[in-house]
């Protein structure tokens, strides 16, 4: 099956810097991957989609200066948290969509554990 | 907007038979997902329907009725493994964006 890949797994950083979360798509080109967050004992709430080549698309109370979406190519997205805050600490997970699969099945990454001090 | 239920927690025996009920509430409805999660891993797809019926993948089932805006994942023969969390999903115009419930955890005991 398809296999996304997230880097790093888990990272500690200080409140007030950034950080970058990678999402790859191992074994097919994803034109579309998705960003989710979720807290502890909680769902997976979208934060954003990802298109290849063009502008995220954010969901509805997301900040994207805040939450840095990048789809460079049909393999790479990148998640930068800017001016991490305490509460910024989560789970963050990216999907993707294999084109040549199910349009309904989306494969997910490992997840990243932020934890901003 | 879309909405779905389903409940918090489900307690069963090594070898029982247990169900995970979902409704849902969705404008435009393109089907009803099932994912698995073990704590601190990735979603795992299990199972979609987009018609009314029941879908058997070996141990797990998945049910649908679109009439009543309800859905179930159906697990047999439980084994230890099966301990996670359970989300029913649904699209939200289109199949570019994923509504999750609030998940089931699901604990298995010998």
């Amino acid at each position: 099956g398809a296999v996304v890949s997230q880097h790093p797994s888990r990272v500690i950083c200080k409140s007030g810097t950034s950080v970058k979360i990678e999402c790859r798509s191992l074994d097919f080109q994803a034109t579309t991957m998705f960003w989710y967050r979720q807290f502890p004992k909680q769902s997976l709430m979208l934060m954003a989609t990802s298109n290849e080549g063009s502008k995220a698309t954010y969901e509805q109370g997301v900040e994207k200066d805040k939450f840095l979406i990048n789809h460079a190519s049909l393999t790479l997205s990148t998640l930068t948290v800017t001016s991490a805050h305490p509460e910024d600490s989560s789970f963050y997970i990216c999907s993707a969509r294999d084109p040549g699969g199910q349009t309904y099945e989306q494969y997910f990454g490992p997840g990243t554990r932020l934890t901003v001090t | 907007g879309q909405s779905l239920e389903q409940p918090s927690e489900v307690t069963a025996v090594e070898g029982a038979i247990v169900q995970i009920n979902c409704t849902y509430q969705t404008s435009g409805f393109y089907g009803l997902s099932w994912y698995q999660q073990h704590d601190g891993g990735a979603p795992t797809f299990l199972s979609y329907n987009a018609l009314d019926g029941l879908e058997e993948t070996g141990r797990f089932s998945s049910f649908l009725s679109r009439s009543d805006s309800y859905g179930y994942l159906l697990l047999q023969e439980l084994q230890m493994k099966d301990s996670a969390s359970y989300f029913c999903a649904v699209f939200s115009g289109g199949y570019n964006k994923l509504i999750f419930g609030a998940g089931t955890r699901l604990a298995v005991h010998p």
